[in-house]
């Protein structure tokens, strides 16, 4: 199985800074294709979770621009260029390349 | 309005059994793979299983903590995704989620509210 490691796990973050997590796959998320196969998703407190990001760098709709995603093969960022109140919540990666998908840990963004 | 809702959970004894339903509308059940995922307390989201589409002739995958003891099945004629749990664990204890798989990019692009299983003597 493709072992999924994010970090930091804990992230006070103060209004109005940037963010920046982390990612790393234990083999490549890459595909013939060209894609890389991971995704970002952010689960709200008492909320389902949401797609931020999809193929690694593909905002989905309706999700706000300060939000990106980079990386390639095994490393991946997910970066908040300016952290609002509304982003608190807990920061997943999924890879979705091969079964079992697996998601990261989670890492839990809070307020300052 | 794609919309997800689960229904089904509950307390259940282990060794127990306990079927979950996603009901859904919006959207052609048959066009898109659909997914199972739980969020145990205190533990993080967990991937548990796939449904296929209709291309890919509706065949199912599972993740190793399940297979053998949970069955995803789909009625299209009544709109509905199921997960049949058996031999229930104290560690099924989760919120269990269905989730929509967007065909053109492979993310779950919308998800139920969930409905929290509880196995517990």
């Amino acid at each position: 199985d493709i072992v999924m490691t994010q970090s930091p796990l804990s992230l006070p973050v103060t209004p109005g800074e940037p963010a920046s997590i982390s990612c790393r796959s234990s083999q490549s998320l890459l595909y013939s294709n060209g894609y890389n196969y991971l995704d970002w998703y952010l689960q709200k407190p008492g909320q389902s979770p949401q797609v931020l990001i999809y193929l690694g760098s593909n905002r989905a709709s309706g999700v706000p621009d300060r939000f990106s995603g980079s990386g390639s093969g095994t490393d991946f960022t997910l970066k908040i260029s300016r952290v609002e109140a509304e982003d608190v919540g807990i920061y997943y990666c999924l890879q979705v390349l091969q079964t079992p998908f697996t998601f990261g840990q989670g890492t839990r963004l809070e307020i300052k | 309005e794609v919309q997800l809702v689960e229904s089904g959970g509950g307390l259940v004894q282990p060794g127990g059994s306990l079927r979950l339903s996603c009901a859904f509308s919006g959207f052609t059940l048959s066009a898109h793979d659909m997914d199972w995922v739980r969020r145990a307390p205190g533990k993080g989201l967990e991937w548990i299983g796939r449904a296929r589409n209709k291309a890919d002739n509706y065949s199912k995958v599972y993740a190793a903590s399940v297979k053998g003891r949970f069955t995803i099945s789909r009625d299209e004629s009544e709109n509905s995704l199921y997960l049949q749990m058996s031999s229930l664990k104290t560690e099924d204890t989760a919120i269990y989620y269905c989730a929509r798989v967007n065909m053109n990019y492979g993310g779950l692009d919308s998800w139920g509210q969930g409905t929290l299983v509880t196995v517990s003597s």
